[in-house]
Formats: structure tokens, sequence, C-alpha cells
């Protein structure tokens, strides 16, 4: 069955400073992996996807992440962290071969603080 | 850009009523999908549709239905409510067969149970 781990449920870094948020993931085959954003009360904005291709992907708001096949991770990255970041991050894969249904399986989420 | 619409965006009930959630995919979206979000939980996935016809079932109580629509809308249809459903509901959709693969998610419909 396929999952995903988020090993840290909030993160606090300084505006300015680098962020990473780890996410690693257990699928058969080659994953689908997704990050989503969520701010309170709203819905799950897409933020970025790796699904085949360059290891390193970029997404919105300047977040990037790297997908490293032996180590089963994606995390999550920004090179200098705002405080508008601060908010609630999912990891979720979807396993290949699912018909083309795009059902996804959500980490626990980390919540990022970035502090002034 | 049109996104997933979902109605109501709150919602208030009694333990033991019914409630019924809407659901508007992106236009020319094929797919929907439910999602319940309990407070602190992450997304788990409920049930999801495909021109019509039930894709995939996840989680989702005996008390809770839902369909989709000859217009792709879909409604979720909950009945008997508990105290525990209380959760954010999100609708998502997408087209199947879109390699891409990422979901658009509403902005959710928060039922309270009382």
């Amino acid at each position: 069955a396929q999952s995903v781990a988020q090993p840290e449920d909030q993160v606090n870094v300084a505006e300015g400073n680098p962020l990473t948020v780890k996410c690693t993931y257990s699928v058969s085959g080659n994953p689908y992996l997704f990050w989503y954003v969520q701010y309170p009360n709203r819905g799950l904005q897409f933020l970025l996807k790796y699904i085949t291709g360059d290891n390193l992907v970029k997404g919105s708001y300047g977040f990037e992440a790297e997908f490293n096949k032996s180590q089963t991770s994606f995390h999550l990255k920004k090179p200098s962290a705002l405080v508008s970041d601060s908010a609630l991050y999912f990891c979720a894969v979807r396993a290949p071969r699912s018909g083309g249904y795009n059902k996804l399986i959500f980490g626990a989420g980390t919540r990022l603080a970035v502090h002034p | 850009a049109a996104g997933v619409i979902q109605s109501p965006r709150h919602l208030i009930k009694e333990k033991r009523e019914t409630a019924t959630l809407k659901c508007y995919p992106i236009p020319r979206h094929d797919t929907v999908y439910w999602y319940q979000q309990g407070p602190g939980q992450d997304p788990q996935f409920l049930i999801s549709f495909y021109e019509k016809m039930q894709s995939d079932k996840g989680s989702i109580p005996d008390r809770f239905s839902a369909q989709q629509f000859s217009d792709y809308h879909s409604e979720l249809n909950m009945s008997s409510l508990e105290l525990g459903d209380s959760a954010l509901y999100f609708c998502a959709s997408s087209l199947r067969d879109r390699s891409s693969g990422e979901l658009f998610f509403g902005e959710g419909s928060r039922l309270t149970v009382l």
C-alpha cells in the first residue's frame, strides 16, 4: 500500500533563512509526488509535483522540491523563508497505474512557522 | 480561472440530523473526489466519481452516500450525523486522463455537529 510520512509536526525557521520540510514515501513503482499548502480555514493549494524527469522540481511562490529515489524522499525547500509562508504543508503521493484516477494519499502535514 | 466551488461553506447540524454538501468541479473536469479533514488531521479520501460512476471508495461511512450528476456536480449526503463527523469536507476535481495528476481543491465545507 502506498503511504507518505512527514516526520516533523512543526518546523520553525527565521525569516530569510532557508527552509526544508521533509517527506518520505512508500509506493510500488515510480511515484507521482505532490506538495500542497493549506492556510487556516482554506482549501489545499497545489505547490508543485514530480512525475518524471529532473529530480529538482520548481513550483509556486519560490518553493522547490528534490526527488531522491534511493532515499524515497521528496523534501520541500525554499532558499529564503517569508513570514507569509507560515502554513500547513502536505506531501501527497499517487500510485502509478491507478487507472488514470488521481486519488492522492496525504501525509499528516507539517506546520511551518516563519518568525520575523 | 474558474475553481472548484463548494457549498455551503459552513453548516451546523444536530446529532442524528442529515446534511448535504455540494461540489461544482472546474469546467470540463470529469472526476470529482471527496476528502474529509478532521481537526488537526490530514485529508482522508472518502470517495470519487468519474463520468457519474463511482470510481474509487475510501474510508466513507455507510451513513454517507454521494453521487455525481449529469452536469458533473457532486453531492455528499450524510445521515444520522455524529459528533465525530465534525470536519472540513473538501471536494477536488481533475481530468481523468491528464497525466499531470494534480487535484484542484475547493475551499471546503465546514460541518459542525452539535
